[in-house]
């Protein structure tokens, strides 16, 4: 099971709006609607921010979002804020193992 | 609140095993699925393993199929991994993870194991 491919860097200026895009296969992003992205700051874990496709968790601000079309998923952040730059990542289910994305490198500028 | 708390890290020589231990709290453990997810040095995160609530099911990635076990103790709650003939590429940290329907609700701060001569 190949990764799931993410640009490698977004960056936007605060308040701006930014969407990673996760790109996997009819095998994974496009098979399931079991599309999830984490947030990781440098040195620590990763943290939940989106689950089955678009649902947010309790405690995660309404400016993240998700969505999916096809075999891409895509992570948006609106209104971005300074402590929005992190790395974030995709997974999804794939039958049995999980496949997680390249990850991607949010800039605040 | 859910806490995850990895041990068992290190440094290792090609061949050799170790076992990751993660102790849990915060939850009623013997209700969820668990798992292990590793991370590379610089690199992106990778599945390893998964158990069900009682440890009858174990599912695995392909590269550490047959070389790794996951197991648990639901009376101690308690995650472990025990890996043999670890090689040089299973350097990463090692985070355990709370699996809640197909998604990876809460993490460890992880372990590090270091496989190198």
């Amino acid at each position: 099971q190949s990764a799931l491919t993410q640009p490698r860097s977004v960056s936007g200026s605060p308040g701006q709006s930014v969407t990673i895009s996760c790109t996997g296969t009819s095998s994974d992003v496009g098979g399931y609607n079991y599309v999830s992205w984490y947030q990781q700051y440098p040195g620590k874990a990763p943290k939940l921010m989106i689950s089955d496709v678009n649902k947010r968790p309790s405690g995660v601000p309404d400016r993240f979002s998700g969505s999916k079309s096809g075999n891409t998923a895509s992570l948006t952040i609106s209104g971005l804020q300074a402590e929005d730059e992190a790395d974030y990542f995709c997974c999804s289910f794939a039958g049995s193992p999980y496949v997680f994305g390249t990850g991607t490198k949010v800039t605040v500028l | 609140e859910v806490q995850l708390v990895e041990s068992g890290g290190g440094l290792v020589q090609p061949g050799g095993s170790l076992r990751l231990s993660c102790a849990a709290s915060g939850f009623t453990f013997s209700s969820y699925w668990m798992s292990w997810v590793r991370q590379a040095p610089g690199k992106g995160l990778e599945w390893v393993a998964k158990i069900n609530e009682d440890g009858s099911g174990k599912y695995y990635v392909d590269s550490v199929k047959g070389r790794s076990t996951i197991s648990r103790d639901n009376a101690e709650k308690s995650l472990y991994l025990d890996m043999n003939s670890l090689r040089v590429e299973d350097t990463a940290v090692y985070y355990c993870a709370r699996y809640d329907a197909y998604h990876f609700a809460d993490w460890g701060e992880g372990t590090l194991v270091t496989v190198s001569a």
